[in-house]
């Protein structure tokens, strides 16, 4: 059965901070994908990145940088200078190859304050 | 383009009604999934249709739970004699083909009185 683990339920930061939020995924797949959403106070999820099992490549997007080591099954999410507008719920989320198994994460709540 | 639009936004109904959530993907998606995320916990799968037909429906909770999705385009999830415990937020979302990143709509929000 496949599973995501976000041990971190709530952090707190000041604005400026860099803040890394940990995914931990547990899967019997060799290919499957996983994915980092954004589910701002709106309420609405919004897509950040995909990353395929095949690419252990890091990426950075901007402030946004995705570690992803197969190694240790973890898909690590980190927000440099970290910006109120940044305060959201993230969820990581692993869908498998046959893309019907589709498992969220409990989430993250990260807080920036001023 | 046009996003995922769900409506209603926001569904209050009593115990025992029966509701009909909407989903209108993104034009050119084939694929259409249904969550249900309740307060602080990551979005449930609950249904994923491939076109019209529901390739997948293991994860709606009993069966007073359908979905449908007749012209393989708008989708509505139906809840018959509803209970308190349905209360929750209902995702809708899409995306071009299974495997293909899903984008989200903006959910309805379900209270049962």
């Amino acid at each position: 059965a496949q599973k995501v683990t976000q041990a971190q339920t709530e952090i707190s930061v000041v604005e400026k901070e860099d803040v890394t939020l940990d995914c931990v995924y547990e899967t019997r797949d060799t290919t499957y994908y996983l994915f980092w959403y954004k589910q701002p106070p709106s309420g609405e999820l919004v897509f950040l990145i995909r990353r395929n099992s095949f690419d252990e490549q890091n990426e950075i997007s901007g402030r946004y940088s995705w570690n992803f080591q197969k190694s240790t099954s973890s898909f690590n999410f980190t927000i440099t200078a970290s910006q109120v507008v940044d305060s959201a719920v993230y969820f990581c989320a692993l869908l498998d190859n046959y893309g019907q198994n589709f498992v969220f994460g409990p989430g993250t709540r990260l807080s920036v304050l001023p | 383009g046009a996003g995922v639009s769900q409506t209603p936004s926001n569904k209050v109904t009593e115990k025992g009604k029966y509701v009909e959530l909407r989903c209108d993907p993104i034009s050119g998606h084939t694929a259409l999934y249904w969550y249900r995320q309740s307060l602080g916990q990551g979005p449930e799968f609950l249904i994923y249709f491939q076109g019209t037909g529901a390739a997948d429906d293991s994860g709606l909770p009993n069966d007073r739970f359908f979905a449908v999705r007749p012209e393989g385009s708008v989708s509505t999830l139906k809840i018959q004699r509803t209970e308190r415990g349905d209360s929750a937020v209902y995702l809708c979302a899409s995306s071009l083909s299974f495997r293909d990143t899903q984008y989200f709509g903006p959910g309805t929000r379900l209270t049962v009185l």
